[in-house]
């Protein structure tokens, strides 16, 4: 079964702060895909990155980089210089296409608190 | 603005009742997802739908429902509410190309059963 874990609950961090989120998986798929959802606190589930699970390469987008290490099934975010407009609640999400459809599994999320 | 629309924003209603979930995928979109938010079940996907068609299925109760219609929009029926069923409910769509694809989610419904 699919499962993904985030086992940091909560992270508070002072702005300009670099933070990392963890997220560590299980599949028996060799083709997956992990995704990164951010969800401020009005709520909406918002798409930041997908990554195949044969490109191992780092990304970096503006602020945010992730690392997936295929080794260790991790998936990384860190978020450079942290701002009080990153706090909100992080998901790490893996593909599941058990049964022909093509559903994710989330992990319980990481709340990130960034103050001034 | 991911381009997915959800009706209504928000629902209170009382236990025994039913109630229909509606979403609007982004245009060109053929898959519709249903995700269930909650404070002890986290996030659950609970069905998913291909070109009107009952793609994959996860833990959806047996009083919840769902459909696609021919205009792609999708609706998911409640009934017999429990107390346990308040909760934030997405709906997401993809475009055709399986799990490659990215599901981009609404804003959410949020339902409370009071």
């Amino acid at each position: 079964a699919q499962k993904v874990t985030q086992a940091q609950t909560e992270i508070s961090v002072v702005e300009k702060e670099d933070v990392t989120l963890d997220c560590v998986y299980e599949t028996r798929d060799t083709t997956y895909y992990l995704f990164w959802y951010k969800q401020p606190p009005s709520g909406e589930l918002v798409f930041l990155i997908r990554r195949n699970s044969f490109d191992e390469q780092n990304e970096i987008s503006g602020r945010y980089s992730w690392n997936f290490q295929k080794s260790t099934s991790s998936f990384n975010f860190t978020i450079t210089a942290s701002q009080v407009v990153d706090s909100a609640v992080y998901f790490c999400a893996l593909s599941d296409i058990t049964g022909g459809g093509n559903k994710l599994t989330f992990g319980t999320g990481t709340q990130l608190k960034v103050e001034l | 603005d991911s381009g997915v629309t959800q009706t209504p924003k928000h629902l209170i209603t009382a236990t025994g009742q039913r109630v229909t979930l509606r979403c609007s995928p982004r245009s060109g979109d053929l898959s519709v997802y249903w995700y269930q938010q909650s404070l002890d079940q986290g996030l659950q996907f609970l069905i998913q739908y291909y070109n009107g068609e009952e793609r994959a299925k996860g833990n959806i109760l047996e009083r919840f429902s769902a459909q696609q219609f021919p205009d792609l929009h999708s609706e998911l029926n409640l009934s017999s509410l429990e107390l346990g069923d308040s909760a934030l409910y997405f709906c997401a769509s993809s475009a055709p190309g399986g799990e490659r694809e990215t599901q981009y989610f609404g804003p959410g419904t949020r339902l409370l059963v009071l």
